[in-house]
């Protein structure tokens, strides 16, 4: 039982260039989100989504992208990376009417040079 | 918009002691969930503890326990005979609106255990 895998863990991007960080979990939770963690900040909510085909900015949405044509599947693009989104991301899944429990991946650590 | 703030950026306690991490919350909802994650050096996400903002039961899991007060909008875990494991980045967390939409953590505390 796999769960909630991210893909890759680790990756080093430069400046300018795409950089998509895909998200699996076989649970079929309706609900998946996208985190990002900083140090002094905690994690803050990037996207998440209710369900496939809806999506919605979480706090702090800028130079991010994602969709979700599949209700397994929620991949972030970073359409044109900066040394700011340098941070650790983690993607996680809830059941929907649930009691707000999110279950993590294991995070990809992105380094923007 | 819901604030999470956890006051102690570190925390040190004794194997075997006690310790209590504080985290208060600001909200205007009345149907609500309160969570403590912890990560540990391997960077997973691990759920500690579960609070319903309806029950005035304070949750325990084993050795972990919350103080659960709702007027002042107050959440803290309570840590017995600390053990060396439980050496982490501990996070306070709120949920709301069904939870469709995203936690609110807290910035973090970290937890020194001394052997």
């Amino acid at each position: 039982d796999a769960g909630i895998t991210q893909s890759p863990r680790y990756k080093i991007t430069e400046t300018g260039r795409q950089v998509t960080l895909m998200c699996h979990q076989t649970w079929s939770h309706s609900y998946m989100f996208w985190y990002r963690q900083d140090l002094g900040h905690g994690l803050r909510l990037i996207y998440y989504s209710a369900a496939a085909d809806i999506t919605d900015k979480g706090e702090v949405p800028d130079g991010y992208v994602v969709s979700r044509s599949k209700t397994e599947n929620f991949p972030l693009t970073l359409e044109s990376a900066t040394r700011s989104q340098t941070s650790v991301y983690f993607c996680a899944s809830s059941i929907a009417g649930s009691s707000y429990e999110q279950y993590f991946g294991p995070g990809t650590r992105l380094t923007v040079t | 918009a819901q604030t999470v703030t956890q006051s102690q950026p570190e925390m040190s306690v004794q194997e075997a002691e006690t310790v209590t991490l504080s985290c208060t919350y600001d909200t205007s909802e009345s149907d609500y969930y309160l969570f403590w994650y912890k990560q540990p050096p391997s960077r997973q996400m691990i759920l500690v503890i579960r609070q319903e903002a309806y029950k005035q039961q304070n949750a325990t899991e084993n050795r972990f326990s919350v103080n659960f007060q709702k007027a002042a909008k107050s959440f803290s875990l309570k840590i017995s005979d600390s053990q060396l494991g439980d050496a982490a980045m501990y996070f306070c967390a709120y949920g709301s609106g069904g939870g469709a939409d995203g936690l609110t953590f807290g910035k973090g505390t970290h937890l020194i255990i001394q052997p």
